[in-house]
């Protein structure tokens, strides 16, 4: 079956620590995404990425850091920058960066510091 | 740059009730616009979409919605939602100048709370 592949489901991060949130997909899509969402706040876009070895920030890319060395895979490192890291981390992506395709989005990571 | 917002945060309904989402844009382009179903601890879910054409767009699980551009409104309805509908619903929109796109935008959701 295609589709979006986020690991892992739950994350807990100590203060100071590094983690890397996967996000795999065989959809043969271009483009890929990271969003973060909070409560009452809905999606805000972190990074984004249109074609393989190539990204961009996104609205809030303080704190965060991304790879696009192969098309399927589009990790998310959460550096200890990043002052208020818990939330839901969700990956997407489509066929191509105009959009006016669908974006497929997988179940997400809920990260939480400790 | 564009702009979504989703008047209500949260919409309780009566199970078999008429129910309308509404959501608002703000864009100075052409615009695709995008109604998303999230249940919880989930992602997204793509209920319907708008690119061009025909103004009342059909959706999966009974929905569809109606692009208004001299209102600038993408609102969701349904004739009669069921329990299985309690979920968060996102509005999304995409516009594309012709020298680049900016992505998707969303607003902040609103909570659809049906009650039997």
């Amino acid at each position: 079956d295609g589709g979006i592949t986020q690991s892992p489901k739950y994350l807990f991060r100590k203060e100071g620590q590094n983690v890397t949130l996967s996000c795999e997909q065989n959809l043969n899509h271009d483009a890929m995404y990271w969003y973060r969402q909070d409560p009452g706040q809905g999606l805000r876009l972190i990074y984004y990425s249109q074609i393989v070895n190539d990204f961009q920030k996104g609205d809030i890319a303080e704190g965060y850091s991304v790879s696009r060395e192969k098309k399927e895979s589009f990790p998310l490192t959460v550096t200890s920058a990043q002052k208020n890291p818990t939330a839901f981390y969700l990956c997407a992506s489509s066929l191509r960066w105009i959009m006016n395709t669908e974006a497929f989005f997988g179940q997400g990571t809920r990260l939480t510091v400790v | 740059a564009q702009s979504v917002t989703q008047l209500d945060s949260q919409v309780p309904v009566f199970e078999e009730a008429p129910v309308e989402l509404r959501c608002n844009y703000s864009s100075s382009v052409s615009v695709y616009l995008f109604w998303y179903v999230q249940y919880p601890n989930q992602g997204l879910q793509l209920l319907l979409k708008y690119l061009s054409g025909s103004t009342l767009v059909k959706g999966i699980n009974g929905f569809e919605a109606e692009f208004n551009k001299s209102q600038t409104s993408f609102h969701l309805r349904k004739p009669s939602v069921h329990i299985s509908d309690t979920a968060e619903y996102f509005c999304a929109v995409s516009d594309y100048s012709g020298g680049g796109a900016d992505g998707l935008t969303f607003g902040k959701g609103t909570h659809l709370i049906i009650q039997p």
